[in-house]
């Protein structure tokens, strides 16, 4: 059973352009959480969607941000109009209704140029 | 509201020494208790979990933590540390809501193991 898969694990991307971050959840896991991770920084609690359905995007700015979890295929952040801040690493985690842990991706590390 | 806090944003031992990182949570619900690792530019590995049950649980590598609910404190402890124990180390709560594992880290603390 593959674990928590991201791709890429590293992307580069010039001030004002797209950033596509993708998440394949560990097979059999309903739930999606991404979280942030600035430099020397703690994670930050972003999104928490199911097949579908966003639940709680409490941590997520306003703008330029969003996230999804289709129904087939990965769940994606979207980040448009890349600013130097967005520079960040980005996680992705897993879990089941009936589990008792959330499994961590090795993340993308964003760098904006 | 969740929150955790996490004294002392660096830890320094000797080889060998006791490793002790301390872990403070508020929560308004009984919540389940987290420690992960993480080395550099690598994702977090679950060291060790607290749900229901045993008050002391043991890790992995030879780290276990003991919840201790009237001191809202969740610390991890590994009695002889080993070089290869560097990383940060981040404590994580969550209120296990909806079937949530929405998770809120401390700010981490980074140990650093001298030969």
């Amino acid at each position: 059973n593959a674990g928590v898969m991201q791709n890429p694990r590293h992307l580069v991307r010039r001030r004002g352009q797209e950033a596509r971050l993708r998440c394949s959840p560990m097979k059999g896991h309903s739930h999606v959480y991404w979280y942030r991770q600035l430099p020397e920084e703690g994670l930050k609690f972003m999104v928490y969607l199911q097949k579908e359905n966003i639940i709680d995007e409490s941590g997520m700015p306003k703008e330029r941000f969003s996230a999804e979890f289709p129904k087939e295929g990965p769940s994606i952040l979207r980040i448009q109009q890349v600013v130097r801040g967005d520079s960040a690493a980005y996680f992705c985690a897993s879990s089941t209704t009936e589990g008792t842990e959330a499994f961590f991706g090795q993340g993308t590390r964003l760098t904006v140029v | 509201a969740q929150s955790v806090t996490q004294l002392g944003s660096h830890v320094s031992v000797s080889e060998g020494a006791l490793v002790l990182l301390r872990c403070n949570y508020s929560s308004s619900v009984p919540p389940y208790l987290f420690w992960y690792v993480q080395y550099p530019n690598q994702g977090l590995q679950l060291l060790l979990k607290y749900t229901t049950g045993a008050t002391l649980v043991k890790g992995i590598n030879g780290f276990e933590a003991e919840f201790k609910k009237s001191e809202t404190s969740f610390h991890l402890t590994k009695p002889s540390a080993h070089m290869s124990d560097a990383a940060e180390y981040f404590c994580a709560v969550t209120p296990r809501v909806d079937s949530s594992y929405k998770l809120i880290f401390g700010s981490g603390t980074r140990l650093l193991v001298r030969p």
